[in-house]
């Protein structure tokens, strides 16, 4: 079955525009969760969606959103967007929402946004 | 909090040789662990979880409790586990989860 699926794969956005990436869970995934990924800070959880409810989010500014739709595709948007937010942006989903022993977490490829 | 470190940015070693990627964590619960790999111009991928207790691509990993410790290890390392290693922890709570990662160790084999 197909992967975790990210759109776009590439951007470049000038400072203070706004951008909306987009995510594919692998079929039958509810959980879809979003990673931000830098050389210096490395992976940073930015926040997981089940069933199109919020239910964790991480340490990053209100400029950093996002949704889940009923279909389980997910899209996070970041507004007035600052150098700082250049990243490798990651999706992953699971098939449950708990951690339970045989549960894997999957990652897409990403989305390379620059911000210049 | 929980935190995950990988003391070794750069790891290479020769091709045959042992190789041992360190990971130490800081949790206050049960912790469970993985460890992602990240091929050149590939997904981050599941290497192996400390759960399931298997082998995979000849690596293994043990978690010491007492070490607050998830090394990664495998006897003789190839040219094709070159890649960038992360080792991450599982943090549950409020009905939702998330890893934390450590920065991730680059091992390059040397051929």
């Amino acid at each position: 079955k197909a992967g975790v699926t990210q759109t776009p794969r590439y951007l470049i956005k000038t400072r203070g525009q706004q951008v909306t990436l987009s995510c594919s869970p692998i079929s039958g995934h509810r959980s879809v969760s979003w990673y931000q990924q830098t050389p210096g800070q490395g992976l940073q959880f930015l926040f997981e969606y089940f069933s199109e409810t919020q239910r964790n989010k991480g340490n990053f500014p209100g400029r950093f959103s996002g949704r889940q739709f009923s279909n389980s595709r997910s899209e996070m948007n970041v507004s007035t967007l600052e150098l700082g937010d250049s990243a490798l942006y990651l999706c992953a989903s699971s098939l449950e929402g708990q951690m339970s022993s045989g549960n894997t977490i999957y990652f897409g490829e990403g989305s390379w946004l620059t911000v210049v | 909090a929980q935190r995950v470190t990988q003391p070794e940015k750069l790891l290479s070693v020769f091709k045959g040789a042992p190789v041992e990627l360190k990971c130490n964590y800081s949790y206050s619960g049960s912790p469970e662990l993985f460890w992602y790999v990240q091929y050149s111009r590939q997904r981050l991928q599941l290497l192996l979880r400390h759960i399931s207790r298997e082998s995979i691509k000849g690596f293994t990993a043990d978690l010491n409790k007492g070490e607050t410790s998830f090394h990664l290890k495998k006897p003789f390392a190839q040219e094709e586990d070159s890649a960038m290693y992360y080792c991450a922890l599982i943090h549950s709570g409020a009905g939702s989860y998330q890893l934390t990662f450590g920065k991730g160790t680059k091992l390059s084999v040397i051929p």
